[in-house]
């Protein structure tokens, strides 16, 4: 039964298109995350989610848009595709905001082509 | 500019060999420090956490040091195996709400 799940695995789009991605974690954490990982596999935050409420916005473009319909789900919506946007993006859990019990998902490989 | 850097950036030691990586960030204000392992084409795991009110922890094999007046931190690998092969990272917490991750080391352990 996986903790942390994100579809889809793989993601090929065209530029200039909107896609999102979906995450769902069954642990019953309070804290949920989107970490961008690119080419040089340098892995950065990009939101993190406290019980429902937004606590970290890094310097996203505001092309993505993360949501939180309730505690186990975080989903992440981009907007107008572009290139530089390819990477692997990480959907992540921890049982608080402290990061104990940190768990992250597969990740999700998007390609702008 | 806050960063974490982590030295080596790679290493390769045969089975049985005791390790250690390293982990610098630049400047004292931490609330803690984590380290992962990350497999290839696989998300992070989680290793160990270390508060900043702690020095050391231990998990295993491994131990992961803290000294906060240098801004370092150490993982410890004990009696490596074919199996610790992975990248690890570390993640510098330096305020309740704010993480950055290390570049990596990628360990490879010869059989």
């Amino acid at each position: 039964d996986t903790a942390v799940s994100q579809t889809p695995k793989y993601l090929v789009t065209q530029m200039g298109n909107d896609k999102s991605i979906k995450c769902e974690q069954n642990l019953g954490h309070d804290t949920m995350y989107w970490y961008k990982q690119d080419s040089k596999k340098f892995l950065k935050i990009m939101f993190s989610y406290n019980n429902k409420e937004l606590i970290i916005n890094e310097t996203v473009p505001n092309r993505f848009s993360p949501k939180s319909p309730d505690k186990a789900h975080l989903n992440l919506h981009i907007n107008s595709l572009e290139l530089g946007d390819s990477a692997v993006y990480f959907c992540a859990s921890s049982r608080d905001r402290v990061g104990y019990g940190y768990t992250f998902g597969s990740g999700t490989r998007l390609t702008v082509v | 500019k806050q960063e974490v850097t982590q030295i080596p950036a790679a290493l390769s030691v045969p089975e049985g060999e005791n390790l250690v990586l390293n982990c610098s960030f630049t400047d004292s204000a931490i609330y803690n420090l984590q380290w992962f392992r990350q497999d290839p084409g696989k998300g992070l795991t989680s290793l160990l956490l270390i508060q900043s009110s702690q020095r050391e922890q231990t998990s295993g094999r491994l131990n992961a040091s803290l000294d906060k007046s240098s801004g370092r931190s150490t993982l410890y690998i004990a009696a490596s195996q074919p199996g610790d092969s992975a990248t690890y990272l570390c993640a510098w917490k330096t305020s309740y709400d704010k993480v950055i991750f290390g570049p990596g080391t990628s360990l490879s352990v010869i059989p």
